[in-house]
Protein backbone atom coordinates (compact mmCIF):
# COMPACT_ATOMS: atom_id res chain seq x y z
CA UNK A 1 0.00 0.00 0.00
CA UNK A 2 1.74 3.52 -1.41
CA UNK A 3 -0.69 5.50 -0.40
CA UNK A 4 -3.22 7.64 -2.34
CA UNK A 5 -2.21 7.91 -6.10
CA UNK A 6 -2.89 10.56 -8.46
CA UNK A 7 -2.27 10.55 -12.22
CA UNK A 8 -1.23 13.00 -14.09
CA UNK A 9 1.20 15.08 -12.05
CA UNK A 10 0.95 17.63 -14.51
CA UNK A 11 -1.60 18.66 -17.06
CA UNK A 12 -1.02 21.75 -19.29
CA UNK A 13 -4.43 22.08 -21.69
CA UNK A 14 -5.66 24.33 -24.06
CA UNK A 15 -8.81 26.12 -23.71
CA UNK A 16 -11.49 24.26 -24.61
CA UNK A 17 -10.33 20.49 -24.38
CA UNK A 18 -11.13 18.45 -22.44
CA UNK A 19 -9.21 16.26 -19.30
CA UNK A 20 -9.21 13.82 -16.97
CA UNK A 21 -7.85 12.80 -13.31
CA UNK A 22 -7.32 9.58 -12.43
CA UNK A 23 -7.05 8.59 -8.41
CA UNK A 24 -6.22 5.31 -6.85
CA UNK A 25 -7.01 5.75 -3.04
CA UNK A 26 -5.88 3.20 -0.15
CA UNK A 27 -7.36 -0.02 -0.99
CA UNK A 28 -9.28 -0.12 1.94
CA UNK A 29 -10.52 3.14 2.06
CA UNK A 30 -14.76 3.19 1.46
CA UNK A 31 -14.48 6.93 1.01
CA UNK A 32 -12.98 9.09 -1.48
CA UNK A 33 -12.98 12.82 -2.30
CA UNK A 34 -12.24 15.54 -4.20
CA UNK A 35 -10.56 19.06 -3.80
CA UNK A 36 -9.69 21.74 -5.49
CA UNK A 37 -6.75 24.33 -4.57
CA UNK A 38 -5.90 27.33 -6.35
CA UNK A 39 -2.73 29.63 -5.05
CA UNK A 40 -3.11 31.25 -2.07
CA UNK A 41 -6.40 29.62 -1.00
CA UNK A 42 -7.06 26.44 1.65
CA UNK A 43 -8.17 23.15 -0.30
CA UNK A 44 -12.26 23.31 -1.73
CA UNK A 45 -14.53 20.91 -1.39
CA UNK A 46 -15.84 19.32 -4.67
CA UNK A 47 -17.76 16.22 -4.40
CA UNK A 48 -17.77 12.87 -2.34
CA UNK A 49 -17.73 9.17 -2.57
CA UNK A 50 -18.72 6.62 -0.44
CA UNK A 51 -17.94 3.70 -2.38
CA UNK A 52 -19.41 3.90 -5.73
CA UNK A 53 -21.90 6.04 -4.52
CA UNK A 54 -21.25 9.98 -5.44
CA UNK A 55 -23.74 11.31 -2.28
CA UNK A 56 -22.25 15.06 -2.37
CA UNK A 57 -21.47 18.31 -4.79
CA UNK A 58 -20.52 21.41 -4.35
CA UNK A 59 -22.13 23.88 -6.15
CA UNK A 60 -18.52 24.46 -7.56
CA UNK A 61 -18.66 21.79 -9.43
CA UNK A 62 -20.04 22.52 -12.95
CA UNK A 63 -21.82 20.59 -15.67
CA UNK A 64 -18.62 20.55 -17.19
CA UNK A 65 -17.39 18.31 -14.19
CA UNK A 66 -17.57 15.02 -13.80
CA UNK A 67 -16.44 12.25 -11.36
CA UNK A 68 -16.99 8.59 -11.14
CA UNK A 69 -15.85 6.23 -9.19
CA UNK A 70 -17.00 2.70 -10.68
CA UNK A 71 -16.89 -0.33 -8.72
CA UNK A 72 -15.63 1.46 -5.84
CA UNK A 73 -12.43 1.38 -6.32
CA UNK A 74 -10.53 4.13 -8.85
CA UNK A 75 -12.36 7.88 -9.19
CA UNK A 76 -12.12 9.67 -12.52
CA UNK A 77 -12.43 13.56 -12.41
CA UNK A 78 -13.03 15.05 -15.69
CA UNK A 79 -13.32 18.51 -17.09
CA UNK A 80 -15.18 19.52 -20.19
CA UNK A 81 -14.38 22.04 -22.22
CA UNK A 82 -11.77 24.07 -19.60
CA UNK A 83 -11.59 27.30 -19.26
CA UNK A 84 -8.84 29.25 -17.62
CA UNK A 85 -10.48 29.29 -14.26
CA UNK A 86 -10.15 26.02 -13.96
CA UNK A 87 -6.53 26.28 -13.62
CA UNK A 88 -5.78 24.82 -9.74
CA UNK A 89 -4.21 22.11 -8.08
CA UNK A 90 -6.63 18.85 -7.86
CA UNK A 91 -6.88 16.73 -4.41
CA UNK A 92 -8.30 13.15 -3.98
CA UNK A 93 -8.67 11.98 -0.76
CA UNK A 94 -9.59 8.65 0.88
CA UNK A 95 -10.67 7.10 4.44
CA UNK A 96 -12.35 4.33 5.86
CA UNK A 97 -15.57 4.74 7.51
CA UNK A 98 -14.26 6.97 10.74
CA UNK A 99 -14.09 10.62 11.03
CA UNK A 100 -11.56 12.86 9.75
CA UNK A 101 -7.99 12.56 9.35
CA UNK A 102 -7.80 11.64 5.89
CA UNK A 103 -4.78 10.66 3.47
CA UNK A 104 -4.52 12.89 0.65
CA UNK A 105 -2.88 12.24 -2.69
CA UNK A 106 0.04 14.83 -4.19
CA UNK A 107 -2.76 16.30 -6.22
CA UNK A 108 -2.55 16.88 -10.19
CA UNK A 109 -2.01 20.33 -11.10
CA UNK A 110 -3.86 21.72 -14.08
CA UNK A 111 -2.67 24.65 -16.36
CA UNK A 112 -5.12 26.10 -18.74
CA UNK A 113 -3.28 28.02 -21.85
CA UNK B 1 -18.15 33.61 3.36
CA UNK B 2 -14.53 32.58 4.48
CA UNK B 3 -16.00 30.44 7.38
CA UNK B 4 -12.60 29.44 8.48
CA UNK B 5 -10.00 31.98 8.82
CA UNK B 6 -6.61 31.84 8.86
CA UNK B 7 -4.85 35.38 9.69
CA UNK B 8 -1.55 35.02 9.33
CA UNK B 9 -0.08 34.04 6.00
CA UNK B 10 3.47 33.32 7.29
CA UNK B 11 5.43 33.22 10.93
CA UNK B 12 9.06 33.12 11.33
CA UNK B 13 10.46 31.56 14.15
CA UNK B 14 13.97 30.23 15.46
CA UNK B 15 14.84 26.81 15.88
CA UNK B 16 14.02 25.57 19.45
CA UNK B 17 11.21 28.25 20.63
CA UNK B 18 7.92 27.77 19.85
CA UNK B 19 5.47 28.10 17.09
CA UNK B 20 2.01 29.12 17.87
CA UNK B 21 -0.55 29.14 14.61
CA UNK B 22 -4.20 30.42 14.53
CA UNK B 23 -7.10 30.04 13.42
CA UNK B 24 -10.47 31.63 14.23
CA UNK B 25 -14.48 29.83 12.56
CA UNK B 26 -17.65 31.75 12.39
CA UNK B 27 -19.70 28.61 11.84
CA UNK B 28 -21.18 27.34 15.17
CA UNK B 29 -22.14 23.82 13.26
CA UNK B 30 -18.52 22.83 12.98
CA UNK B 31 -17.80 20.31 15.73
CA UNK B 32 -14.61 18.73 14.56
CA UNK B 33 -10.82 20.69 13.86
CA UNK B 34 -7.78 19.38 12.28
CA UNK B 35 -4.20 20.81 11.15
CA UNK B 36 -2.89 19.65 8.33
CA UNK B 37 0.62 20.41 7.16
CA UNK B 38 1.67 20.76 2.90
CA UNK B 39 5.15 20.31 1.77
CA UNK B 40 5.46 22.24 -1.55
CA UNK B 41 4.44 19.44 -4.35
CA UNK B 42 2.96 16.81 -1.66
CA UNK B 43 -0.63 17.03 -0.90
CA UNK B 44 -1.53 17.60 2.62
CA UNK B 45 -0.58 15.42 5.53
CA UNK B 46 -2.74 14.90 8.17
CA UNK B 47 -1.27 16.30 11.63
CA UNK B 48 -3.35 16.39 14.45
CA UNK B 49 -7.33 16.90 15.77
CA UNK B 50 -9.81 17.59 18.50
CA UNK B 51 -13.33 17.29 18.70
CA UNK B 52 -15.56 20.19 19.83
CA UNK B 53 -15.90 18.38 23.26
CA UNK B 54 -12.49 19.17 24.15
CA UNK B 55 -10.05 22.19 24.82
CA UNK B 56 -7.12 20.01 24.25
CA UNK B 57 -5.50 17.32 22.24
CA UNK B 58 -1.59 16.77 22.73
CA UNK B 59 1.17 14.49 20.43
CA UNK B 60 4.37 14.84 20.85
CA UNK B 61 5.62 17.89 20.07
CA UNK B 62 1.91 19.40 18.68
CA UNK B 63 -0.57 20.58 20.62
CA UNK B 64 -4.20 21.81 19.75
CA UNK B 65 -6.26 24.51 22.22
CA UNK B 66 -9.57 25.04 21.45
CA UNK B 67 -11.89 27.70 22.50
CA UNK B 68 -15.64 27.38 21.90
CA UNK B 69 -16.54 30.49 23.03
CA UNK B 70 -14.25 32.71 20.94
CA UNK B 71 -14.35 30.12 18.19
CA UNK B 72 -10.69 30.06 18.10
CA UNK B 73 -7.99 26.77 18.26
CA UNK B 74 -4.30 27.38 17.79
CA UNK B 75 -1.66 24.71 17.32
CA UNK B 76 1.62 25.03 19.35
CA UNK B 77 4.53 23.44 17.87
CA UNK B 78 7.39 22.78 20.65
CA UNK B 79 10.13 23.04 20.27
CA UNK B 80 10.50 23.87 16.71
CA UNK B 81 12.11 22.24 14.04
CA UNK B 82 14.01 23.40 10.43
CA UNK B 83 11.57 20.67 9.34
CA UNK B 84 8.79 21.87 10.43
CA UNK B 85 8.84 24.83 7.87
CA UNK B 86 5.59 24.44 5.90
CA UNK B 87 2.32 25.50 4.96
CA UNK B 88 -0.06 24.53 8.18
CA UNK B 89 -3.62 24.89 7.06
CA UNK B 90 -6.83 24.38 9.60
CA UNK B 91 -9.50 22.82 8.78
CA UNK B 92 -13.24 22.20 10.20
CA UNK B 93 -16.06 19.62 9.65
CA UNK B 94 -19.92 20.11 10.83
CA UNK B 95 -20.37 16.69 11.61
CA UNK B 96 -22.70 14.43 9.34
CA UNK B 97 -21.93 11.25 7.67
CA UNK B 98 -19.65 12.91 4.82
CA UNK B 99 -16.60 14.04 6.96
CA UNK B 100 -16.49 16.97 4.42
CA UNK B 101 -13.76 20.04 5.52
CA UNK B 102 -13.56 23.52 5.40
CA UNK B 103 -10.14 24.55 5.17
CA UNK B 104 -8.71 28.13 5.80
CA UNK B 105 -5.91 29.64 3.40
CA UNK B 106 -2.93 27.95 5.36
CA UNK B 107 -0.38 29.47 7.10
CA UNK B 108 3.51 29.33 6.08
CA UNK B 109 5.61 28.53 8.42
CA UNK B 110 9.82 28.91 8.75
CA UNK B 111 11.69 27.70 11.09
CA UNK B 112 14.93 29.25 11.30
CA UNK B 113 18.23 27.36 12.18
Amino acid sequence: DTGVSQNPRHKITKRGQNVTFRCDPISEHNRLYWYRQTLGQGPEFLTYFQNEAQLEKSRLLSDRFSAERPKGSFSTLEIQRTEQGDSAMYLCASSQDRPYGYTFGSGTRLTVV
Amino acid sequence: DQQVKQNSPSLSVQEGRISILNCDYTNSMFDYFLWYKKYPAEGPTFLISISSIKDKNEDGRFTVFLNKSAKHLSLHIVPSQPGDSAVYFCAASSGGSNYKLTFGKGTLLTVNP
